[in-house]
């Protein structure tokens, strides 16, 4: 059973950054894809990005492209999240997601359906 | 970009009452969607994959059929505990992968 516990809500200024973390239990991170998955009232969810096993790199939604970094620290079992030039509209929950297949594999799945969520990290952007 | 729309936004509904939900693509994605489950203050919880497998745990009274550009999500009989947003996402085509606004089941 799969396990994301991701680290605790933050509160941040308008042009800084902000890394999230996101623990893995009941598997190895080198056993899983993990993708990430933010949530705004304004635009519902939104795909962030997630490594492209096919191309070996990794894909963002535009928005997204050049301003957020995703990496893994396999010794932990924790994936991070980071995002720089915080605004308003970077307000969100994001949440940390497996990703399957629909052969049942979890490894080295790019495009695939999300059956395990972190509980979500509220980031606040305020002045 | 693949654009997922969901219809309607909102219905209100009686417990016990049967409810369809529509996810329409905006080119074909094959059967690679799936539908989520969200209450209030939880994440989203997977409910089916590959338009019509139901995830680990999902009652039987849940549905879903649909390939191409069409899609449908029936709750049987309506319980108090799936009073909910859903959403539908398609992976047939990325980056981006994409979800639908989603649509919220209140009760009448």
């Amino acid at each position: 059973q799969v396990q994301l516990v991701q680290s605790g809500a933050e509160v941040k200024k308008p042009g800084a950054s902000v890394k999230v973390a996101c623990k893995v239990s009941g598997y190895t991170l080198t056993e899983l894809s993990i993708q990430w998955v933010r949530q705004t009232p304004e635009k519902g969810l939104e795909w962030m990005g997630g490594f492209d096993f096919h191309d070996k790199k990794t894909v963002f939604a535009q928005k997204f492209r050049g301003r957020v970094t995703m990496t893994e620290d396999t010794s932990a079992d924790t994936a991070y999240m980071e995002m720089s030039s915080l605004s308003s509209e970077d307000a969100a929950v994001y949440y940390c997601v497996t990703v399957r297949a629909d052969s049942g594999n979890y490894k080295n799945v790019g495009n695939g359906y999300f059956d395990n969520w972190g509980q979500g990290t509220l980031v606040t952007v305020s002045s | 970009e693949i654009v997922m729309t969901q219809s309607p936004a909102t219905v209100s509904v009686s417990a016990g009452e049967k409810v369809i939900l529509s996810c329409r693509a905006s080119q074909p994605v094959s059967g690679n969607l799936a539908w989520y489950q969200q209450k209030p203050g939880q994440a989203p919880r997977l409910l089916f994959y590959a338009a019509s497998t139901r995830a680990a745990g999902v009652p039987d009274r849940f549905s879903s059929s649909g390939s191409g550009t069409e899609f449908t999500l029936t709750i049987s009989s309506l319980q108090s505990e799936d009073f909910a947003v859903y959403y539908c996402q398609q992976y047939n085509n990325w980056p981006p992968l994409t979800f639908g606004g989603g649509t919220k089941v209140g009760i009448k």
